[in-house]
């Protein structure tokens, strides 16, 4: 199974909601990454975990929480989102945390922010 | 700073080869990827390179390597449509977080 799940496909939300991002692998990888995709641009990482814990914030926003509350599950936590954080989120894991190794993509979740 | 680009476009006859190129600026990096995105879908590893090789061949895919000039190019052999789609290069940062470099992608559009 080399399979990385996001739910939901799509999501729609006011700025003052509160929703979640979820995503899951079971292939026993120990790293985990959001990105943000605008359309026709190239992801740009947001936060990678390994091992659980967070290792790269790349000065994403405090509207956006991440949280690893296993090795198999990786939340967004999102709050206060503004119309400029549409975009498609996408999640990858990866055997670890290192160079070379193959980073498995999700299929993300379209997000707009009304 | 560690920079990738590739051409944005590129149009072919269902059949022919296509080639798609890349360059990068980070001579450190350990390995170079190409990556594949359908409209609406994730990203789908294609193949990868390490940095010590010249070329490598998985079925219709080959990857040529010129580290002097620092230029990755994807060569599909045989495009069919449904090869349409954004191609994306990338490095693996030199900080070795594990952090991938994309270009900006390039749009293969195949006509039957």
């Amino acid at each position: 199974d080399t399979e990385v799940t996001q739910t939901p496909k799509h999501l729609v939300m006011g700025m003052t909601n509160k929703k979640s991002l979820k995503c899951e692998q079971h292939m026993g990888h120990r790293a985990m990454y959001w990105y943000k995709q605008k359309a026709k641009k190239p992801p740009e990482l947001m936060f990678v975990y390994s091992y659980e814990k967070l290792s790269i914030n790349e000065s994403v926003p405090s509207r956006f929480s991440p949280e690893c509350p296993n090795s198999s599950l990786l939340n967004l936590h999102l709050h206060a989102l503004q119309p400029e954080d549409s975009a498609l989120y996408l999640c990858a894991s990866s055997q670890a945390r290192l160079a070379g190794v193959e980073q498995y993509f999700g299929p993300g979740t379209r997000l707009t922010v009304t | 700073g560690e920079d990738v680009e590739q051409s944005l476009f590129l149009s072919v006859r269902e059949g022919d080869s296509s080639v798609i190129n890349c360059t990068y600026t980070d001579s450190s990096s350990t390995y170079l990827y190409w990556y594949k995105q359908e409209p609406g879908a994730g990203l789908q590893l294609l193949t990868y390179i390490f940095s010590n090789m010249d070329m490598k061949q998985d079925q219709r895919l080959t990857v040529l390597l010129n580290k002097k000039d620092k230029h990755l190019s994807l060569r599909i052999a045989d495009t069919q449509t449904g090869d349409s789609a954004i191609y994306f290069c990338a490095e693996s940062a030199s900080s070795n977080t594990g952090k991938l470099i994309f270009g900006q992608g390039t749009t293969l559009q195949v006509k039957p």
